[in-house]
């Protein structure tokens, strides 16, 4: 079975200051990874994803995530954020075949002080 | 409409009684799937359908969930006899399938159906 860890639970920073978000899977075979965000109020969106290929993948608002297979990994960063980045992040994880379901970290409370 | 749709946004019900919530996926879109978020538990995953084959009921946490889903296209979770520990945001999804072997897909949700039972 899937699982995916999420320790960092409530993340406080000031606007400028750069962002890192853990994120870590368990699981035996090849997996799609993903970062979806929910902002106060909206549904879930894709932030980014990684399939295959360059492990370095880059999404919307500026928001970046680097895959390392041999730490089962998949950290979030941002270089600079903004009151606006103020949500929740949950990374998922699903086999990398077909449509699967998608197994979720308990999310990342980030909290943007102006 | 442009995205996935979900009815009611918000459910109040009293400990045993039945609800239905709806979800009206992106057209086109073959696999629906639901999802529980709940204070705790994060997100978890319920059912799954992909066109005319046999769900993956393997998420549903008892037999007074059930889901079904008409003509491909809208579904409907029902929640039998409901219970306190039932309270929690139920979230659909829908997916393009792949037109390609290995090919992927990306999940998009709905706003949710905010449940509580009192």
């Amino acid at each position: 079975a899937q699982s995916v860890s999420q320790h960092n639970h409530h993340v406080i920073l000031s606007e400028a200051a750069s962002l890192e978000l853990g994120c870590n899977y368990s699981y035996g075979g090849t997996v799609n990874l993903f970062w979806y965000v929910q902002y106060p109020g909206q549904h879930l969106q894709l932030l980014l994803k990684y399939f295959s290929g360059d492990p370095l993948v880059k999404g919307i608002k500026g928001f970046e995530a680097e895959f390392i297979k041999s730490k089962f990994s998949f950290n979030l960063r941002k270089p600079s954020v903004q009151w606006s980045d103020t949500a929740e992040y949950f990374c998922a994880v699903n086999a990398n075949f077909g449509n699967e379901k998608l197994t979720f970290g308990t999310g990342t409370r980030l909290t943007i002080i102006p | 409409g442009a995205g996935v749709s979900q009815s009611p946004s918000n459910k109040v019900t009293e400990k045993g009684k039945d609800v239905e919530l709806r979800c009206d996926p992106i057209s086109g879109h073959t696999a629906l799937y639901w999802y529980r978020q709940s204070l705790g538990q994060g997100l978890e995953f319920l059912i799954y359908f992909q066109g005319n084959s046999a769900p993956d009921k393997s998420g549903l946490p008892s037999d007074r969930f059930s889901a079904e889903r008409t003509g491909g296209s809208v579904s409907t979770l029902t929640i039998q006899r409901t219970q306190q520990e039932d309270s929690a945001v139920y979230l659909c999804a829908s997916a393009n399938p792949p037109l390609l072997p290995g090919a992927k897909n990306i999940q998009y949700f709905g706003a949710g159906t905010r449940l509580s039972v009192l």
